[in-house]
């Protein structure tokens, strides 16, 4: 299993592009998250989804969308870029059991806008 | 102030000694309580997890959480270099909040 996989792994943006961020995860999970980690900020929920064909809002989402394609993949779109935006983003994936929802993340995309 | 909180570090240590890491936080919803741990340009696993006040014991690991004082602990004891990593503490309720993390750094 590659559990949870990210692409790209780094991007370059200048202000006002857009681009789509991707992930996949392996192990038939119900939920997946988009967060970002800034320094000293920890990691800020963005979007999430709790089942296929649902989204909801996170923490901060202003300028983000998300489609969750199907059970598997779950994508972050940018669609114009702003330095505010530079960041790691990591995209998790989650089952719940006995109470307990465990996430599982993946690598982290590195993106800096210009 | 933000709903979990956690001094930033470094934190260094020489190898073998005891590290301790210590989180607070705000919410009395929250039912229980993770420790993911996060190294350099990696996606965070997670290290262990409890459900209650009192101690957890996994290996060299033990979690501590003081639910009257809203305090959450992890003690790493025998600390290896391969323990250097970033500490997340993560209380949860319907939903995983995460601190900022603690970077630790075990010197051989």
């Amino acid at each position: 299993n590659a559990g949870v996989t990210q692409t790209p792994k780094f991007q370059v943006l200048k202000t006002g592009q857009s681009m789509t961020l991707q992930c996949a995860q392996d192990m038939n999970h119900n939920s997946m998250y988009w967060y970002r980690q800034d320094p000293g900020m920890g990691l800020r929920l963005i979007y999430y989804s709790a089942s296929e064909g649902t989204t909801d809002k996170g923490e901060v989402p202003n300028g983000y969308n998300v489609s969750r394609l199907n059970k598997r993949e779950f994508s972050l779109r940018l669609e114009s870029a702003a330095p505010s935006q530079t960041s790691v983003y990591f995209c998790a994936s989650s089952v719940a059991s006995g109470g307990l929802d465990t996430q599982y993340f993946g690598p982290g995309t590195r993106l800096t806008v210009l | 102030q933000k709903e979990v909180e956690q001094d930033p570090g470094p934190l260094s240590v020489p190898e073998g000694a005891i590290v301790s890491l210590n989180c607070t936080y705000s919410n009395s919803a929250f039912q229980y309580f993770m420790w993911y741990r996060q190294y350099s340009r990696k996606g965070p696993e997670l290290l262990m997890y409890t459900y209650s006040s009192g101690n957890k014991e996994d290996g060299r690991f033990t979690a501590q959480v003081d639910k009257s004082s809203k305090y959450i602990s992890l003690f790493i004891r025998d600390s290896q270099p391969s323990d250097s990593a970033t500490y997340l503490c993560a209380p949860a309720g319907n939903k995983l909040t995460f601190g900022g993390g603690t970077r630790v750094l075990v010197k051989p």
